[in-house]
């Protein structure tokens, strides 16, 4: 059974950088073909994908907020890692990892963590 | 980037009633399109994948349809715990984009 699961502070200030660790359980993120993914939905709103790694360690970042997130992965500890700079309020939101499926979207979630940006 | 649509963005149905949400691309996306159910405080759970092929485990009341740059989610007989949010998502390039979500109201 594949799980995954966030990461990260719950709470960081203006202008601050959110780190936040995706852990993956029953499979490998070095294995051909796995690709994980970054989600975020704000209180009340849509989801907004946001950036995506795979094994070989291609990657894709929103345009949008290209010029602030990094994505990578620890193959030693199964993770893929998000980060993104210059944190503001708007940015307050729930943020999911996600397993991408053989044929596209994603099929495994974690559980989502909450991050509020407030000074 | 690829916009998606759904519509509406809200409905008002029955238990039993059977309902259609569409999700427009704005540009072909071929079957690359993908739709969600999300409930309160949870994660999205993928039940159609390829606009048509059904998830592992998702009941046969979900369908989905379409190509090119409209799809259709069906829900042939509405049951008590599909009143949720859905969501489409394009996986044909990116950035991933989804729709602005369907909320399903019990009427």
């Amino acid at each position: 059974q594949i799980t995954l699961k966030e990461s990260g502070p719950p709470l960081v200030k203006p202008t601050q950088t959110l780190t936040l660790t995706c852990t993956l359980s029953g499979l490998s993120i070095s294995t051909s073909g796995v690709g994980v993914g970054w989600i975020r939905q704000p209180p009340g709103k849509a989801l907004e994908w946001l950036a995506f790694i795979y094994w070989d360690d291609d990657k894709r970042h929103s345009p949008s907020l290209k010029t602030r997130l990094t994505i990578t992965k620890d193959t030693s500890k199964n993770q893929v890692v998000l980060t993104m700079t210059n944190m503001d309020p708007v940015d307050t939101a729930t943020y999911y990892c996600a397993h991408r499926h053989a044929f596209g979207g994603f099929d495994f979630w974690g559980q989502g963590t909450m991050v509020a940006v407030s000074s | 980037d690829i916009q998606m649509t759904q519509s509406p963005s809200s409905l008002s149905a029955s238990v039993g009633d059977r309902v259609t949400i569409t999700c427009r691309a704005s540009q072909t996306i071929s079957t690359y399109l993908n739709w969600y159910q999300q409930k309160p405080e949870k994660a999205p759970k993928l039940l159609i994948y390829s606009a048509s092929s059904l998830e592992s485990g998702v009941p046969s009341r979900f369908g989905g349809s379409g190509s090119g740059t409209d799809f259709t989610l069906t829900i042939s007989s509405l049951q008590p715990e599909d009143f949720v949010t859905y969501y489409c998502q394009q996986s044909h390039s990116s950035p991933y984009t989804f729709g602005q979500g369907t909320k399903l109201e019990i009427k």
